[in-house]
């Protein structure tokens, strides 16, 4: 099992819609979590983090936590064409230094 | 904008070359890290700094790759002998100090094919 599980996608969206991404991680104890965007050919880039249960909104974002299950969501409001990438969950494990674990990326398409 | 600078952005050798690459961190961040990215295995945590010390460098092949941060500005990840299989996307991260929940910042990637 891996550490950080998302689902590879992927998911087709029609614009105006939501988009939901979802992450498990398997360390009960980790401590922030953070959500990158990346463009084919670009660099990852950091969109949000979360590190306390329950929602955390910016703008058209919303990150989710639950650290009882395990799992971390990004929603994507009114999701735009421009919104078409991969989505990677990032894990700080429980103590150690800030070194995060990413997931493997989920691929979003916002279609017309 | 304060930004993670890689350099090259591109790089196309032959099997057996040295390859270097260099990354200068943003001004006040104290974490550097070393990433690869494949298609088949995604993002790969290679090493990492803190304050220029070595802190963890378990995910690099040790026989051929090396990295090293000789200075705050600048961290480098070598390869010799390149071998075509280290054909990837090598991205530079760095961060603040570690004891606060802060986001890495990375880079634009060097882009490397080993024919």
């Amino acid at each position: 099992q891996k550490e950080v599980e998302q689902n590879s996608g992927p998911l087709s969206v029609p614009e105006g819609a939501i988009a939901s991404l979802n992450c498990t991680y398997s360390d009960r104890g980790s401590q922030s979590f953070f959500w990158y965007r990346q463009y084919s050919g670009k660099s990852p880039e950091l969109i949000m983090f979360i590190y306390s249960n329950g929602d955390k909104e910016d703008g058209r974002f919303t990150a989710q936590l639950n650290k009882a299950s395990q799992y971390v969501s990004l929603l994507i409001r009114d999701s735009q064409p421009s919104d078409s990438a991969t989505y990677l969950c990032a894990v700080k494990r429980s103590g150690g230094y800030n070194k995060l674990i990413f997931g493997a990326g989920t691929r979003l398409a916002v279609h017309p | 904008d304060a930004r993670v600078t890689q350099t090259p952005r591109h790089k196309v050798t032959e099997m057996g070359q040295e390859v270097t690459m260099r990354c200068q961190p943003i001004l006040g961040h104290n974490t550097v890290f070393w990433y690869r990215q494949t298609m088949m295995q995604g993002l790969e945590l290679l090493a990492y700094f803190r304050n220029r010390a070595p802190l963890d460098d378990s995910g690099m092949p040790k026989d051929r790759f090396s990295a090293e941060m000789p200075d705050a500005t600048l961290a480098t990840l070598k390869i010799q002998p390149s071998e075509p299989r280290d054909s990837a996307v090598y991205f530079c991260a760095s961060g603040p100090d570690t004891q606060v929940n802060q986001p890495q910042h990375f880079g634009d990637g060097t882009r490397l094919s080993i024919l």
